[in-house]
């Protein structure tokens, strides 16, 4: 059963263009990370959100969390050829500490 | 403050040999978990430490095992190898401080079994 599904799993798109990706759950998460990933190496931390309904901001990276706490989506403004890489999320049980599950993720590709 | 290292970054075994992997938290991180990384399925959980102990197992064979020493360093351990235990095996360490519950990644190791 997959407990966290991300969409779309590829993205294409020119520098300067929008984009959002998605992370859908039908469980409801303690807190939710979204990583990026590039490849050969381990995924970074982005961010992390915990309130329903939470959005936070990174330069031009804007993450929301759903207000039922089951779903989360990412937002890039003006996507620059540095934004390319491998974007997971993650979702944590307080009760599971320590295990993260994660999506299958999203491969972006941003062209010059 | 320095990150998760994981050592080696490499590694090339053949099919029934028998592999160790190493990974250092970052400071103050009592919290260990394994994960394998193949194209095919993703991050797969394999095991979690905390003081010492396994707290969470995922769905891997008993080839897969671990252990954590007092200073938090963790090694894996995969026996009889086989050709699909090719991944990056990823260790990540947390404070598991809520409620963010945040895990920091290390660069991998890359196994190829041939």
């Amino acid at each position: 059963t997959q407990l966290l599904e991300q969409s779309p799993q590829f993205l294409s798109i020119q520098e300067g263009e929008n984009l959002t990706v998605y992370c859908n759950s039908s469980s409801v998460f303690s807190s939710l990370q979204w990583y990026r990933q590039e490849p050969g190496e381990g995924p970074v931390l982005l961010v992390t959100v915990v309130t329903g309904g939470e959005v936070k901001k990174l330069k031009r990276l804007t993450f929301q969390f759903g207000d039922a706490r089951k779903d989360s989506s990412l937002h890039i403004t003006a996507a620059q050829t540095g934004d390319t890489g491998l974007y997971l999320c993650a979702g944590s049980f307080r009760t599971n500490a320590g295990k993260s599950t994660f999506g299958d993720g999203t491969t972006l590709t941003v062209k010059p | 403050k320095a990150g998760v290292t994981q050592t080696p970054r490499y590694l090339i075994k053949t099919r029934g040999q028998q592999v160790t992997l190493s990974c250092s938290p970052i400071s103050g991180h009592r919290s260990v978990s394994w994960y394998q990384q193949t194209p095919g399925q993703g991050l797969q959980f394999l095991f979690e430490y905390f003081s010492e102990t396994q707290r969470n197992k995922g769905n891997f064979p008993g080839r897969f095992s671990g252990r954590q020493f007092s200073n938090s360093r963790s090694e894996m351990n995969v026996s009889t190898l086989e050709l699909g235990d090719s991944a990056l095996y990823l260790c990540a360490s947390s404070k598991l401080a809520e409620p963010s519950l945040e895990q920091y990644f290390g660069p991998g190791t890359r196994l190829t079994v041939t």
